[in-house]
């Protein structure tokens, strides 16, 4: 079945940085893109970027440019989101997911949280 | 960019009750629009996709319609364990573009 597994969670200082990897199995990688996705405590969600498994093409949130970084390792099927220059609001639960149009899976989710 | 409002933002019916959530877009989406659900401490569900079709597996009192900017999500008969949020998110393919709507928190009444 398909399965995307995230690591654990994190606890950075501001100004650190985290990297947070979703590992992918059941089916092959390289036919599904992935997206990664934030929620804030008590808060929505908030997309965060995009990236093709198949060519490692990716698009990020304008918010978010020049401090993220989604990519891939098609060797073990597993995508990761680095996001630098860490704040207090950067606290949340990350989620990677499956998909372009629709994201018919999704990760189990990773907390991290920012703190000094 | 394109912004997405839902209303109501929550709602609170009983068990059998019809259920109606609206999402308008700030521009014209066609059909890209999907529904999902999310439970407290789970990862989201996608519950429709392209504005009106039922990702499988999923009970047929789930239904959504719409299309342009105005689009509209409807639990035909509220049970129990549809309490959570509910989200729209308009998707654009060229290039890949996400947004999601603020969420509609459902509850039991």
């Amino acid at each position: 079945q398909v399965q995307l597994v995230q690591s654990g969670a994190e606890v950075k200082k501001p100004g650190a940085s985290v990297k947070v990897s979703c590992k992918a199995s059941g089916y092959t990688f390289s036919d599904y893109s992935i997206n990664w996705v934030r929620q804030a405590p008590g808060q929505g969600l908030e997309w965060m970027g995009w990236i093709s498994t198949y060519n490692g093409k990716t698009y990020y949130a304008q918010k978010l440019q020049g401090r993220v970084t989604i990519t891939t390792d098609t060797s073990t099927g597993t995508a990761y989101m680095e996001l630098r220059s860490l704040r207090s609001d950067d606290t949340a639960v990350y989620y990677c997911a499956r998909g372009d149009g629709l994201w018919d899976h999704w990760g189990q989710g990773t907390l991290v949280t920012v703190s000094s | 960019d394109i912004q997405m409002t839902q209303s109501p933002s929550s709602l609170s019916a009983s068990v059998g009750d019809r259920v109606t959530i609206t999402c308008q877009a700030s521009h014209y989406i066609s059909n890209y629009l999907n529904w999902y659900q999310q439970k407290p401490g789970k990862a989201p569900k996608l519950l429709i996709y392209d504005a009106s079709n039922l990702q499988t597996g999923l009970p047929s009192r789930f239904s959504g319609s719409g299309s342009g900017t105005n689009f509209t999500f409807t639990i035909s008969s509220l049970q129990p364990e549809d309490i959570g949020t509910y989200y729209c998110q308009q998707y654009d393919n060229l290039p890949p573009l996400f947004t999601f709507g603020p969420g509609t928190k459902v509850d039991i009444k």
